[in-house]
């Protein structure tokens, strides 16, 4: 089984500033089409999961451009150019090149 | 707009069964895979199982598998799924959730596994 690892669990920001979250995976997820099966996920205090980031860097529709995903193979992050209010919440990576499976989650709160 | 409600939660003993619903509005059902996604009290997401747009391909996380069976109604953009012998690590939300990149999700419906 693919096991994704996010770091840091917690994330402390300040309004305004970036926050960069990491995942990595047990194996590389590319798929044998060709395309990379890493998509990002926000899910605010008391709401369902909503996905922001499909195949590594694609924006899904009405995600501000504040967000951003990047990596590769194994290695991949979800940058937030600068953190506001309503960004907080839990932040979940998720394989989809074998099997589905998604990483611990991250917390980020304001400082 | 696309619209996902589950139904069908509650509280059930162990060893009991459970048949959740989703109804699905705002896109073409029969075109897209349909997944089932949950989450454990306080705790991450797992994905459960997915089915495909004409149902002849079914998958599922080992930890359901035999127990559990997703089923869909293309006439009446339903997407079911019927939990047996559910356990006490069966509690969770359970959502459903549009395709296999999970575009889309639902409000979720409550699972309580106790006795």
């Amino acid at each position: 089984d693919v096991v994704m690892t996010q770091s840091p669990l917690s994330l402390p920001v300040t309004l305004g500033q970036p926050a960069s979250i990491s995942c990595r995976s047990s194996q590389s997820l590319v798929s044998s089409d060709g395309n990379t099966y890493l998509n990002w996920f926000q899910q605010r205090p008391g709401q369902s999961p909503r996905r922001l980031i499909y195949r590594v860097s694609k924006r899904d529709s009405g995600v501000p451009d504040r967000f951003s995903g990047s990596g590769s193979g194994t290695d991949f992050t979800l940058k937030i150019s600068r953190v506001e209010a309503e960004d907080v919440g839990v932040y979940y990576c998720m394989q989809g090149a074998h099997s589905w499976t998604f990483g611990q989650g991250t917390k980020v709160e304001i400082k | 707009e696309v619209q996902l409600v589950e139904s069908g939660g509650g509280l059930v003993q162990p060893g009991g069964s459970l048949r959740l619903s989703c109804a699905a509005s705002g896109f073409t059902f029969s075109s897209n895979w349909m997944s089932w996604v949950r989450q454990a009290p306080g705790k991450g997401l797992e994905w459960v199982a997915n089915i495909k747009e004409d149902g002849s391909e079914k998958y599922y996380v080992d930890s359901v598998k035999g127990r559990f069976t997703i089923s869909r109604d293309n006439a009446k953009n339903s997407l079911c799924l019927q939990m047996n012998s559910l356990r006490a690590e069966d509690t969770a939300i359970y959502y459903c959730a549009r395709s296999r990149g999970f575009v889309d999700w639902g409000q979720g419906t409550l699972v309580t596994v106790s006795s």
